[in-house]
């Protein structure tokens, strides 16, 4: 079984309307990421959890919102659909080394489209 | 301020040529320094990392990168590309200040293998 799970992996949606992306783990980190990905854009952080009851903003978060219900799941909404969050999500754990040595370890990714 | 710059958004080579994909970061800190590679429909994967000690790093599948602080540079290389090393490659950087360090991303590298 994948250690990052992600769902759905595809969904389509009309503006408006309010979605949820989840994203379960079963490795025991503490830390979460959520990412979307566009072409030629690379990667942007959206939010991040350092635990469950730290929740930080990325460079990205407007129009989104997370829930981080337990260690092991993330939750990424969009409350309000546009279609420019059409895009690649991913979501990422990692392991917290010293001095910054932490990987993270991607999820599968959900294909979302706004029309 | 830190950044990381992948020169070449899209590298072409022949099976069995060399590999080149170059990264350079700016810090006024150490760097830790990571390449992650995404497989067509699937999430990205650590293929290898540089945090202390040896500054040339050997990663899976035959890839490698060598940290050369003189030229704020992390190259990766592979001498001998396969048809399955098609992929898109991502360069990213943290840094040792402080506990909300997060992973900066280069914007990627579509490396293209032609039979």
């Amino acid at each position: 079984d994948a250690d990052v799970t992600q769902t759905p992996r595809n969904r389509i949606t009309k503006t408006g309307k309010r979605i949820m992306l989840e994203c379960s783990q079963t490795k025991g980190h503490d830390r979460m990421y959520w990412y979307r990905q566009d072409p030629g854009l690379g990667l942007r952080l959206i939010y991040y959890s350092f635990d469950v009851k730290d929740i930080n903003k990325g460079e990205i978060s407007d129009g989104y919102s997370v829930s981080r219900q337990a260690q092991a799941k993330f939750s990424l909404s969009l409350e309000s659909a546009i279609p420019n969050q059409t895009a690649l999500y991913f979501c990422a754990t990692s392991d917290y080394g010293t001095g910054g040595q932490e990987t993270q370890y991607f999820g599968p990714g959900t294909r979302l489209l706004v029309l | 301020a830190q950044s990381v710059t992948q020169l070449g958004s899209h590298v072409s080579v022949s099976e069995g040529a060399l590999v080149l994909l170059r990264c350079n970061y700016s810090s006024s800190v150490p760097p830790y320094l990571f390449w992650y590679v995404q497989y067509p429909n699937q999430g990205l994967q650590l293929l290898l990392k540089y945090t202390t000690g040896a500054t040339l790093v050997k990663g899976i599948n035959g890839f490698e990168a060598e940290f050369k602080k003189s030229e704020t540079s992390f190259h990766l290389t592979k001498p001998s590309a396969h048809m399955s090393d098609a992929a898109e490659y991502f360069c990213a950087v943290s840094f040792n200040a402080g506990n909300n360090r997060k992973l900066i991303w280069g914007l990627g590298t579509s490396l293209a293998v032609n039979p």
